[in-house]
């Protein structure tokens, strides 16, 4: 099955900007949806299609995706972003969504 | 937009099974694909399978093939996944998700249910 490659953390100071990525064999044809999931609650879909944002979703958020490689960017990092992410691509072969480990997103 | 509401804790004994709900109000539950996802502590999400209420049939993960079912009723709005032949490994809390689009897994999980924790212990 697909997998779907995860640093397991990454830390950023307040309003830096923080990148996360995914990584996948030739995920660049894929399309990516990354998710962010707060300390006891719920995921949520904070970009999809690889770099389009659901109403709401602020624009610090954005998505590339590339090559072997997904980027999750988020700009001007406040405490709040403080959360584990997720990507998330779909398997065409089994026709199932495929989750990455996630990574653990530190403010300092 | 549709929002989810699941049913509430469960403690479990190992052996025994568990039968999740989740029922969907507001926007379109019937063609727009349901996936169940569970996060065991201190771990990842893990997608265990979903169904397209419309068309009826499960899409189940292979790790969870046979012990899985995953049943939705259009009447009600609500899916279903039971989980059968408890085991510790089993503590986690499980996640109900609505798909943006219809008919497909392909869409992104838009929509997502609080969550209802199994924990499974004798």
């Amino acid at each position: 099955s697909y997998v779907l490659t995860q640093p397991p953390s990454v830390s950023v100071a307040p309003g830096q900007t923080a990148r996360i990525t995914c990584g996948g064999n030739n995920i660049g044809i894929k399309s990516v949806h990354w998710y962010q999931q707060k300390s006891g609650q719920a995921p949520e879909l904070v970009v999809y299609d690889d770099g389009d944002r659901p109403s709401g979703i602020p624009d610090r958020f954005s998505g590339s995706n590339s090559g072997n490689t997904a980027t999750l960017t988020i700009s001007r990092v406040e405490a709040g972003d403080e959360a584990d992410y997720y990507c998330q691509v779909w398997e065409s072969s089994s026709d199932q969504p495929v989750f990455g480990g996630g990574t653990q997103m530190t403010v300092l | 937009q549709v929002h989810l509401v699941q049913s509430g804790a469960e403690v479990k004994q190992p052996g025994s099974s568990v039968k999740v709900s989740c029922q969907a109000s507001g926007g379109t539950f019937r063609t727009h694909a349901v996936s169940w996802v569970r996060q065991a502590p201190g771990q990842g999400l893990e997608w265990m399978g979903g169904i397209i209420p419309f068309f009826g049939t499960p899409n189940y993960a292979q790790k969870f093939q046979g012990r899985v079912t995953i049943t939705a009723d259009g009447s009600t709005n609500t899916a279903y996944m039971e989980l059968r032949s408890l085991r510790s490994e089993d503590t986690a809390v499980y996640y109900c998700a609505s798909h943006m689009g219809d008919y497909y897994y392909y869409y992104p999980m838009d929509v997502w249910g609080l969550g209802t924790t199994v924990t499974v212990s004798s």
